[in-house]
Formats: structure tokens, sequence, C-alpha cells
């Protein structure tokens, strides 16, 4: 049994470019959540999707936009880079089953923003 | 507001020694959960315990063990008898209210040598 695979695990983009950033959920999951995690930092929630659509957000701007495929999949695109999205972006997938919602997590994906 | 404090940003001890990991967290819900993570240098985040508000009850898994307190508003994680293995960033996360969203604290860097 898969469990939650991203894609790709290190990319580097200069400033100003835009990225998409891939994630495909643990098998019978279908919610997918974002987090980006600065260095030394713990994981900041940046939105999450459900039956394609966007569930809830965090405080992130409007450059930070994601989307869900009807196979549960899911995508993250940050346009306009700034050198402070250098991160690691972390994807979770969980069954949405009210509040007991376990997340298991992929290896993310380093982004480097030079 | 919701808040993990994670005071500890390092620890270092020698293997078999036993280490406490300490969480304090901050929430006006009457209804959350209290989550612990490991993540290895790999990057993913390894799930450990998920607390509800209502249980506080101590949690005993093999070398693990977990002591939540609501007065004192900490989930303090124990390992025992450490191993190298056992090195790596431990994060505490809450969730709550009407959301599933983790709140992570900034995580302790646990060194275990030989």
């Amino acid at each position: 049994d898969a469990g939650v695979t991203q894609s790709p695990t290190h990319l580097i983009k200069t400033r100003g470019q835009q990225v998409t950033l891939r994630c495909s959920p643990k098998s019978g999951h279908d919610t997918v959540s974002w987090y980006q995690q600065a260095l030394g930092q713990g994981p900041q929630f940046i939105f999450q999707y459900y039956e394609e659509e966007e569930r809830q957000r965090g405080n992130f701007p409007d450059r930070f936009s994601g989307h869900q495929f009807p196979n549960y999949s899911s995508e993250l695109n940050v346009n306009a880079l700034l050198l402070g999205d250098s991160a690691l972006y972390l994807c979770a997938s969980s069954l949405v089953k009210g509040l007991t919602s376990e997340a298991f997590f992929g290896q993310g994906t380093r982004l480097t923003v030079v | 507001a919701q808040k993990v404090t994670q005071a500890q940003t390092e620890i270092s001890v020698v293997e078999k020694e036993d280490v406490t990991l300490d969480c304090v967290y901050e929430t006006r819900d009457t209804t959350y959960y209290l989550f612990w993570y490991k993540q290895p240098p790999s990057g993913e985040l390894v799930f450990l315990i998920r607390r509800n508000s209502f249980d506080e009850q101590n949690e005993i898994s093999g070398r693990y063990s977990w002591n939540f307190q609501k007065s004192t508003s900490s989930f303090n994680f124990t390992i025992t008898a450490s191993q190298v293995v056992d090195s790596a960033v431990y994060f505490c996360a809450l969730s709550g209210g009407n959301t599933d969203k983790l709140i992570f604290g900034t995580g302790t860097r646990l060194q275990v040598f030989p």
C-alpha cells in the first residue's frame, strides 16, 4: 500500500518564476493538506482540499494556489516566487471523518529559490 | 488563538538514557486533539500518537509514553532507554474547533549518541 507520494523531491527555481508541486494521497484517502516548513521551524498550514474544493486556508498570500483532481491527487502552485518561499513543502492526506482524521505525510519537496 | 510551544530546541543523550520532550499548548476550544510526529532526516513526518481533549489517560507504546495534563496544558513525550534510531526532530501539534488543520510547535531535535 503506497503512502503519500510527492514530486519532485528537490527543485531549484529563480525569483519571479512559478512552480507546481504534486501530491498523490495514501490509498483510500480523500483529503489533501499542504504545509510549508522553513528551515528550523515547524510546518505551517497552507490549505486543504476536499471534493476538489479548497476547504480551509492558512495565512498565505494568493500567490499560493492549489487544485485537487477527481482521483484525489493534488497540486500546489506558487507564483512570483520569492527567496522566502524556499522551504520543504509537505503534503498530508487523510480521510474526512469529523475531527478524528489522522494525517499521513509525504517526504516533501524541497524548494530552493535563488 | 491556538499555539504550541516546545521550549527545548535540542536535547542530547547517551543511548539507554530516558528522555522527556515537553509540549505546552494554548487553545480556547473545548474539543481538540494533540499529536506527536517524528521527522527523521528524510523529511517525512511520522505519526506517533493522537489524543483527544476528553481522554487524559496516559498512554504507553513500547518504549514511548505520553503524559497528558489538561490542568497544565501539557502533553509530554518520554522515550525510555533511548536508542540511536530515535535521533530525529520531534513535533508536537494541535488541532481543534471546526478544523482539522495542524498547528505545530517548533520542534525538538533529539540526538542519541552511542
